[in-house]
């Protein structure tokens, strides 16, 4: 059983491009999340979505910053106008259910703004 | 809120002794404890977690955590330490939503041979 994939492992973008982050959780699970992580910091939530339904967008900018998770296909967070600011690790995670349920953790992608 | 910390920001150990890792929380409620880890450059890696029943917890590699509800701590422990172990390990409880993990800053722990 794959655990959850993401890809870009690394990605480099100009001030004014767009990022697309994509995110397969693992077989089975149908409930995804983002975080985020500075440097140094742990790990900030962004969003958690179910399958076709986006539950909490509660951590995220409400500019630029967006996220899908169709009814097929991969999550994917997708940030618009990058600016340096953006540069972070994005890790998405997923889990069967909610509540004590044990997320799940991809490798992350490492977005870099220059 | 919810809310974890790990008042160390570095642990270092020697190779073969014990090592402990400190985290407290501030929970309303029931606690849901989580210990993760990460490898540089890699994704994290879910140890363990303290949802309910006996309070010492087994986890990966060897790791356990003992959940103390009298100190409100939830300390990561190993009796024997490796080299391999270096890393950055993170205590994590889960929001009153039950879907938002809150993250400690992290501990980055240090094995020296």
């Amino acid at each position: 059983n794959a655990g959850v994939m993401q890809n870009p492992r690394h990605l480099v973008r100009r001030r004014g491009q767009e990022a697309r982050l994509r995110c397969s959780p693992m077989k089975g699970h149908s409930h995804v999340y983002w975080y985020r992580q500075l440097p140094e910091e742990g790990l900030k939530f962004m969003v958690y979505l179910q399958k076709e339904n986006i539950i909490d967008e509660s951590g995220m900018p409400k500019e630029r910053f967006s996220a899908e998770f169709p009814k097929e296909g991969p999550s994917i967070l997708r940030i618009q106008q990058v600016v340096r600011g953006d540069s972070a690790a994005y890790f998405c995670a997923s889990s069967p259910g909610q509540g004590a349920e044990t997320q799940y953790f991809g490798p992350g992608t490492r977005l870099l703004v220059l | 809120a919810q809310s974890v910390a790990q008042p160390e920001d570095q642990v270092n150990v020697a190779e073969g002794n014990p090592l402990t890792v400190k985290c407290t929380y501030s929970v309303s409620g029931n606690p849901y404890l989580f210990w993760y880890v990460q490898y540089p450059n890699r994704g994290l890696q879910f140890l363990l977690k303290y949802i309910t029943g006996d309070n010492l917890v087994k986890g990966s590699y060897g790791f356990e955590a003992e959940f103390n509800k009298s100190q409100t701590s939830f300390h990561l422990k190993k009796p024997s330490a490796l080299v391999s172990d270096s890393a950055l390990y993170f205590c994590v409880t889960l929001m009153d939503s039950n879907y938002q993990l809150i993250w400690g800053a992290g501990t980055k722990l240090i094995i020296k041979p």
